[in-house]
């Protein structure tokens, strides 16, 4: 296993566009979450998978965001109709109970809106 | 109020010597803490988990949480240049903005 992936690691797009990000956990993980970080700002968290079900969505998520793990493996990120302060780096990461293990992170997907 | 809050930085020690890490966290239901060291341009990378009052240690780095203060820390002893990194604390889902480190040699 070769940890959390994540593809592609760089997205530029011209606004308006739509964008979809994938994101493949540690395979013996069942809870997968999505962040967004922008420069000198911790990780804002996006919304929350165990298996299948979506179980937490930030209300800063407005609904051109939308996530989706349809088989309770990988996850994808979609956004619709970009704009410039969507530019961030958008982080996934994985963990398994007990939550005391905390995240392993992916190495991130750079959204640039231009 | 942010769920997390940390001191931003940056924070300066020389080769050698103890850096110290603070946050605090509003939620009084929050169990689990954790330490992340992100260097620059890469992702966060667990470093400590903590869940009890009192100390964890684990080689050169000591967690420190208090509930009743809502306060959680990370020691780094005998710091090295390459401990240089954004630490970030974390408590439920939130992150604090991170603490920038540098070790000078």
């Amino acid at each position: 296993d070769t940890g959390v992936s994540q593809n592609p690691r760089h997205k530029i797009t011209k606004r308006g566009q739509n964008v979809t990000f994938r994101c493949d956990p540690i395979s013996e993980h069942n809870r997968l979450y999505w962040y967004r970080q922008t420069l000198g700002q911790g990780p804002e968290f996006l919304t929350y998978f165990q298996n299948e079900a979506q179980l937490e969505k930030s209300r800063l998520l407005s609904d051109r965001f939308s996530a989706e793990r349809p088989k309770g493996s990988f996850s994808t990120l979609e956004i619709q109709r970009t704009e410039q302060g969507d530019s961030a780096m958008y982080l996934c990461a994985s963990s398994t109970p007990p939550r005391i293990y905390g995240y392993t992170f992916g190495s991130g997907t750079r959204l640039t809106v231009v | 109020q942010k769920e997390v809050e940390q001191n931003s930085g940056p924070l300066s020690v020389p080769e050698g010597a103890i850096a110290s890490l603070n946050c605090t966290y509003s939620d009084r239901g929050s169990q689990s803490f954790f330490w992340y060291r992100q260097y620059s341009g890469k992702s966060p990378e667990l470093i400590m988990s903590i869940y009890s009052n009192g100390d964890k240690e684990d080689g050169r780095f000591t967690a420190q949480l208090n509930k009743a203060s809502q306060y959680v820390s990370l020691l780094i002893r005998d710091s090295q240049p390459s401990d240089s990194a954004t630490y970030l604390c974390a408590a439920q889902r939130g992150f604090g903005a991170g603490t920038r480190l540098t070790v000078k040699p």
